[in-house]
């Protein structure tokens, strides 16, 4: 049972143009929802992040939106540049109300910037 | 540099043949994790730990075993592979401070098992 969906396994943009990364959810639970960059050959890096009592955090080019009713987060790129072109992973964090770091993964997006 | 290491990177192996794959941190962090990733499956969880001799089963633990005999090292063991162990594999740590989140990444060893 995948608690984190990323229903679109690829995407393709302009350069210059926004890219909107789509995760969602099924488990209430979760309190920290993150974003992980991943190029071939290296592990993710992390990307940027919200609180689940957050609706939007935003750092520089990256905004993350979260929808906790509609169990919704996405990614948003502007302007995108082709050294975003990479695998996109959406996580998120389980909180057992103990010192846990347990991350479930969705399946990731491919992101292709084009020049 | 803050790092998470992983060897060997690339890893061919025969079907029965143990093989351990060390994960290394210089973070101090008491965190650690090993995840696979295969296609359209994304990264899965196999083992964590939350500190030394501290480990518990992921969401796929068959087939692995793993140690935490010191803070900054977290080995993963094979002892009889098989092919479908046939994946990319990454460790992770993170700080165990529940305000931490972020999970630091090693750069990965892609195991084939024939």
């Amino acid at each position: 049972d995948q608690q984190v969906k990323q229903n679109s396994p690829s995407l393709s943009v302009q350069e210059g143009r926004i890219s909107i990364l789509n995760c969602d959810y099924t488990n209430s639970m979760f309190d920290y929802f993150l974003w992980y960059k991943k190029y071939p050959a290296e592990g993710p890096t992390f990307l940027i992040s919200i609180s689940s009592i957050k609706d939007k955090n935003e750092d520089g080019r990256f905004t993350v939106f979260l929808n906790k009713s509609a169990k919704h987060l996405s990614l948003h790129i502007v302007p995108s540049q082709p050294g975003d072109s990479a695998v996109y992973f959406c996580a998120a964090r389980l909180n057992y109300g103990g010192a846990t770091n347990k991350l479930i993964f969705g399946t990731g997006t491919l992101l292709a910037v084009q020049p | 540099e803050a790092q998470v290491t992983q060897n060997p990177r690339y890893l061919i192996t025969v079907t029965g043949k143990k093989l351990t794959v060390t994960c290394s941190q210089n973070m101090n962090h008491e965190y650690m994790s090993w995840y696979r990733q295969d296609p359209g499956l994304g990264l899965r969880q196999i083992y964590y730990s939350m500190n030394v001799e501290v480990t518990d089963k992921g969401d796929v633990p068959e087939g692995y075993k793993v140690s935490r005999k010191e803070k900054r090292n977290f080995p993963l063991i094979l002892e009889s592979p098989s092919p479908n162990q046939t994946s990319l594999y990454f460790c992770a740590s993170s700080s165990g401070q529940a305000f931490s989140y972020e999970q630091y990444f090693g750069p990965g060893t892609r195991l084939t098992v024939t």
